[in-house]
């Protein structure tokens, strides 16, 4: 079946310095989300990508698409407190009637101050 | 609209007891998901439905556990018997395929 992969598992960076975590499916996917979960909450939406190769960008947050649409990545420049939580990416896969969202592991992120 | 509501937020039960979890996905959503998180195995599927129907069990850890959805509106994870190995937060999640997931807030379930 459909595996996302996610490393690292844990993050621990000082302020300032920059973040990134990286997500390999084991299937070609239709799509990558990222999500963020809170110490103690659920996880909530980011953003999506759709299109090989595709870029986005939220304010100190950049997220990539790989071209064969098999891996992503999401960059935080510049940590802030604000950003301690943990980081999930999640594919729907691309098949034929699936309809599937397998979501990584996840990268806890801890932000020193 | 209120976004996925799950019931109750939290549960204390006795091992070897049934215990019910609740989901109500957002109206117009037509795949439902309930996940299991823990320490040890992160967010871990367990079952979806795509406009009611079962798509997908296999994540189901063993048959004490089984997941209802009679209609669009309600889906139901049951556990029978519970056991302490259990314990863990479930979250259930919506959406239109192709889009977000929605999670509700959660169940965290304890049991002793």
């Amino acid at each position: 079946g459909q595996q996302v992969m996610q490393i690292p598992q844990y993050q621990h960076v000082q302020e300032g310095e920059d973040f990134t975590t990286y997500c390999n499916s084991s299937t070609t996917l239709s799509n990558i989300q990222w999500y963020k979960q809170r110490p103690g909450g659920h996880p909530v939406f980011l953003i999506q990508l759709v299109k090989s190769g595709e870029v986005k960008k939220q304010k100190r947050l950049t997220f990539q698409f790989g071209e064969a649409k098999k891996n992503s990545s999401l960059h935080i420049t510049a940590t802030q407190t604000t950003d301690v939580g943990t980081y999930f990416c999640a594919g729907h896969g691309s098949g034929a009637g699936s309809y599937q969202l397998t979501f990584g592991k996840g990268t806890k992120l801890s932000v020193i101050p | 609209d209120a976004g996925v509501i799950q019931s109750p937020r939290h549960e204390v039960t006795e091992m070897g007891q049934e215990v019910t979890l609740r989901c109500k996905p957002i109206s117009g959503h037509n795949s439902l998901f309930w996940y299991r998180q823990t320490m040890m195995r992160g967010l871990e599927l367990l079952i979806y439905f795509n406009n009611n129907v079962p798509i997908d069990d296999s994540g189901m850890p063993e048959d004490r556990f089984s997941a209802k959805m009679p209609n669009a509106s309600f889906s139901t994870l049951k556990i029978q018997p519970s056991e302490p190995r259990d314990s863990a937060v479930y979250f259930c999640a919506s959406l239109t395929w192709g889009t977000e997931a929605f999670f509700g807030q959660g169940t965290r379930l304890t049991v002793v």
